[in-house]
């Protein structure tokens, strides 16, 4: 079954504490993206990366780190420097890095603050 | 600053009616639309995409593309009260990225 897998669906993040988030493809894709999503606005462009060991800084990249050293695997680590940390983040891949191409969404991870 | 909009609704229809959403975007060079369906707590789902000035149709759903008047449209036919959901527009922006819409939110009552 091909798809994209995120965990955990629920974290809690104490003040002052990193979190992960995990996000898995088996789809092969090279392209892999990080969005956050808040109540009423559209999908914010957090952090992509267009191959193995490479990555760039999105629209909010500040507070936020990624690390890309598998083809399937796409952490994003939410830093003590993000404020206001509460919302849905949302992974993605698609076949290659181009507008033309269609994103594919994982089901979500909800972080919300202690 | 390149922007994709929509109404953010709720668009109220009956069940069985036509429910069409639209949405307006400010680059005259995009190339590629795309039309997500997103449940309450879930993820986007893509509906359709299109590419081509015109109507491209999948079923019930029919999106239409004007690149001279900057929208594209989707019609969903024969509207059930499985189509309630929040429908985001996606389409290139300034740093050759995707932009997504904030969504327009689709109620069908029986």
């Amino acid at each position: 079954d091909g798809g994209i897998t995120q965990s955990p669906k629920y974290l809690f993040r104490k003040e002052g504490q990193n979190v992960t988030l995990s996000c898995e493809q088996n789809l092969n894709h090279d392209a892999m993206y990080w969005y956050r999503q808040d109540p009423g606005q559209g999908l914010r462009l957090i952090y992509y990366s267009q191959i193995v060991n490479d990555f760039q800084k999105g629209d909010i990249a500040e507070g936020y780190s990624v690390s890309r050293e598998k083809k399937e695997s796409f952490p994003l680590t939410v830093t003590s420097a993000q404020k206001n940390p509460t919302a849905f983040y949302l992974c993605a891949s698609s076949s290659r890095d181009s507008v033309q191409e269609t994103q594919y969404f994982g089901p979500g991870t909800r972080l919300l603050v202690l | 600053q390149k922007e994709v909009e929509q109404n953010s609704g709720p668009l109220s229809v009956p069940e069985g009616a036509i429910a069409s959403l639209n949405c307006t975007y400010s680059d005259r060079g995009s190339q590629s639309f795309f039309w997500y369906r997103q449940y309450s707590g879930k993820s986007p789902e893509l509906i359709m995409s299109i590419y081509s000035n015109g109507d491209k149709e999948d079923g019930r759903f029919t999106a239409q593309l004007n690149k001279a008047s900057q929208y594209v449209s989707l019609l969903i036919r024969d509207s059930q009260p499985s189509d309630s959901a929040t429908y985001l527009c996606a389409a290139p922006g300034d740093t050759d990225k995707l932009i997504f819409g904030t969504g327009t939110r689709l109620q069908v009552f029986p």
